[in-house]
């Protein structure tokens, strides 16, 4: 009964680079989330995702920032060219259904550092 | 805009003494609260939650208190445990998405 999983723990770029971050939900959720903490900050909403389709994103950069959620497979957070403002931990969530009507269940995150 | 906030970045009791970590809202649409605790390395967990509809629950050595007219709510562990060390976040059901605070790193000394 893996938990949700999230890889690569520890990522780091360089300026400009791309990071793709991946979370695999829990078995049988369909809903995913993303959140970012930034040193000394809580978390943040970035981005809610259900199978194939982005619900809500009011959360996520204008720029750079994308999600996906395909049929198969985990859900990519992708940064392009990357600034070092971008470094923070990286959390995904995931349900069976809307959070706080339905238990989310964290990743271990993703910490990102950009140099 | 921060529609969560937890105003102590941390806190520190003694052991066996009563931990209380505050938590204020500003949106009074939100009827659902939680609280989530963190440690190192690891994605937080979900520790106990209230429906605005309450003012009160409790769970073992958690108790979450609710004060609707105030938009304030608060953890309260009793006794506390030198494993209860971590961060605890609040967090409120927006519409699509939970709303954390900052988190109060709570260190209970031994």
């Amino acid at each position: 009964n893996a938990g949700v999983m999230q890889n690569p723990r520890h990522l780091v770029r360089r300026r400009g680079q791309e990071a793709r971050l991946r979370c695999s939900p829990m078995k049988g959720h369909s809903h995913v989330y993303w959140y970012r903490q930034l040193p000394e900050e809580g978390l943040k909403f970035m981005v809610y995702l259900q199978k194939e389709n982005i619900i809500d994103e009011s959360g996520m950069p204008k720029e750079r920032f994308s999600a996906e959620f395909p049929k198969e497979g985990p859900s990519i957070l992708r940064i392009q060219q990357v600034v070092r403002g971008d470094s923070a931990a990286y959390f995904c969530a995931s349900s069976l259904g809307l959070a706080g009507f339905y238990e989310q269940y964290f990743g271990p995150g993703t910490r990102l550092t950009v140099t | 805009d921060q529609q969560v906030k937890q105003n102590s970045p941390s806190l520190s009791v003694q052991e066996g003494r009563i931990s209380i970590l505050n938590c204020d809202y500003t949106n009074s649409m939100f009827d659902y609260f939680l609280w989530y605790k963190k440690y190192p390395a690891e994605g937080p967990t979900f520790l106990i939650s209230i429906s605005s509809i309450k003012d009160k629950n409790e769970d073992g050595r958690f108790t979450v208190f609710l004060n609707k007219s105030a938009k304030h709510l608060s953890l309260h562990i009793v006794p506390s445990q030198p494993g209860d060390s971590a961060v605890y976040f609040c967090a409120a059901r927006g519409d699509n998405d939970m709303r954390f605070g900052a988190g109060t790193r709570l260190t209970v000394k031994p």
